[in-house]
C-alpha cells in the first residue's frame, strides 16, 4: 500500500544533542511538509519542499533544518534541542502544494515520531 | 491575521448525534478541510468543502458557508471509536493550510 513512512516513532534525546528525524514516501507526491504539534494544538508547519524546492516557515527557529535527497525521503535535524522542543513531529506529502493555482490537494500523514528531550 | 475557531471539547452519547463547528478568518480561501486525529497519532483526512452546502460520507458529513466563514462537521451513529479530535484547516490564498487547535470529542456509552 502506498504510504508515508516516520522512523522512529519515538525518539529519546539530551538536552542539546542533535537529532535526526527521517520521513519516506511511497506516494510518489511532489510536497512534502514537516509539522510540530504538541498537547491540544494545532499542527504548525515548520517547512515543506515543492519538489526540491525548500520553503521555510518564517517563524521556524533556526535550530530547525530540513533535508530532502530525493522525491522519497525527507529529514528533519533539530541541531540542538531543547525542552520547548519536545513534541509530535509530524511528516505529510500531497500531490499539489502552496502556489499550484487552481490545483488543491489533501495532506497524507505518517504516524509521527514523538520527541522526549530530557 | 489569520484565525480558526473550534470547541475545545465536546461530549456526546453513543448513538447520537453531534456536530462540530468551526469558523473562520483567512486570507483568502480555497476550501477547508476536516481531519479527524486520534491521541497518538496522525490525522486522517475526513473531507473537503469548497463549495457552500452540505457533503455527505457515510456517517459523517460536512457542511460549508463561505459568506459567513463557516463550517461544521455533523458525526450520526456515534460510535465509541469516534472519540478523537476533529481538525478543521482552511487553505488560503497561497494555498497554505492554517489549522484549528482541534475538538475533543468524547463518546460516552
Amino acid at each position: 500500500d502506498a504510504m508515508v513512512i516516520q522512523n522512529p516513532r519515538y525518539q529519546v534525546t539530551q538536552f542539546g544533542k542533535p537529532v535526526t528525524l527521517s520521513c519516506s514516501q511511497t506516494l510518489n507526491h511532489n510536497v512534502m511538509y514537516w509539522y510540530q504539534q504538541k498537547s491540544s494544538q494545532a499542527p504548525k508547519l515548520l517547512f515543506h519542499y515543492y519538489d526540491k524546492d525548500f520553503n521555510n516557515e518564517a517563524d521556524t527557529p533556526d535550530n530547525f533544518q530540513s533535508r530532502r535527497p530525493n522525491t522519497s525521503f525527507c529529514f528533519l535535524d533539530i541541531r540542538s534541542p531543547g525542552l520547548g522542543d519536545a513534541a509530535m513531529y509530524l511528516c505529510a506529502t500531497s500531490r499539489y502544494g502552496p502556489g499550484t493555482s487552481g490545483s488543491v490537494g489533501e495532506q497524507y500523514f505518517g504516524p509521527g515520531t514523538r520527541l522526549t528531550v530530557t | 491575521g489569520q484565525n480558526i475557531d473550534q470547541p475545545t471539547e465536546m461530549t456526546a452519547t453513543e448513538g447520537a448525534i453531534v456536530q462540530i463547528n468551526c469558523t473562520y478568518q483567512t486570507s483568502g480561501f480555497n476550501g477547508l478541510f476536516w481531519y479527524q486525529q486520534h491521541a497518538g497519532e496522525a490525522p486522517t483526512f475526513l473531507s473537503y468543502n469548497v463549495l457552500d452546502g452540505l457533503e455527505e460520507k457515510g456517517r459523517f458529513s460536512s457542511f460549508l458557508s463561505r459568506s459567513k466563514g463557516y463550517s461544521y462537521l455533523l458525526l450520526k451513529e456515534l460510535q465509541m471509536k469516534d472519540s478523537a479530535s476533529y481538525l478543521c484547516a482552511v487553505m488560503d490564498s497561497n494555498y497554505q493550510l492554517i489549522w484549528g487547535a482541534g475538538t475533543k470529542l468524547i463518546i460516552k456509552p
